[in-house]
């Protein structure tokens, strides 16, 4: 069975930084691209970014550019995304999903809470 | 980026109601359109995929059309469980955008 566990939020100051990450089992994960998603409290879903299988390709939404970072670590079965210099807009929970263009499979999502 | 919009932000009907939801994009996306439902709580579940086809195991109540810029979701008769939020997704572009949502509740 597919599963895909985050962990690693939490509450973060504005400017502050924190990773999270992605266990993923139940699938091969090299055979996929895995991509981030966040939601805002009471707002709708927005994608933020995704990673090809081999770590080669990753691309991310004009929001986090230049402040988070996806990662992957194939030979754990994890995905990650470091996110720096934080701001009060980033509280949201974050999801991964396997894939980059029809998820199927979500995690159940980590809150991170960005206040002073 | 390919900016989506649905239409309405929400709405209300009776069990048994024909629900149409609307979803259009900025720019030509051909069929590379998913539709996705978020019940309170719950991670989003992929209902439609390549505008049209519907994901195994989801009920044949729930279809979706369209291509290029304008597509509709529908669910043909509305039943308690479907309370819950819809949003469309293009993946013809990265970065993948979605539509802002529709709340759907019982009347």
């Amino acid at each position: 069975q597919v599963q895909l566990v985050e962990s690693g939020g939490g509450l973060v100051k504005p400017g502050g930084s924190l990773r999270l990450s992605c266990a993923a089992s139940g699938f091969t994960f090299t055979d996929y691209y895995m991509s981030w998603i966040r939601q805002a409290p009471g707002k709708g879903l927005e994608w933020i970014s995704c990673i090809s299988s081999g770590s080669s390709q990753t691309t991310y939404a004009d929001s986090v550019k230049g402040r988070f970072t996806i990662s992957r670590d194939n030979t754990k079965n994890s995905l990650y995304l470091q996110m720096n210099t934080l701001r009060d807009e980033d509280t949201a929970v974050y999801y991964c999903a396997r894939g980059y263009k029809n998820h199927r499979w979500w995690g159940q999502g980590t809150l991170v809470t960005v206040s002073s | 980026d390919i900016q989506m919009t649905q239409s309405p932000s929400s709405l209300s009907a009776s069990v048994g109601d024909r629900v149409t939801i609307t979803c259009q994009a900025s720019q030509d996306i051909s069929n590379y359109l998913n539709w996705y439902q978020q019940i309170p709580g719950k991670a989003p579940k992929l209902l439609i995929y390549d505008a049209s086809k519907l994901e195994t195991g989801v009920p044949s109540r729930f279809s979706g059309s369209g291509s290029g810029t304008d597509f509709t979701f529908t669910i043909s008769s509305l039943q308690p469980e479907d309370i819950a939020a819809y949003y469309c997704q293009q993946y013809d572009n990265l970065p993948r955008t979605f539509g802002p949502g529709t709340k759907v509740d019982i009347k």
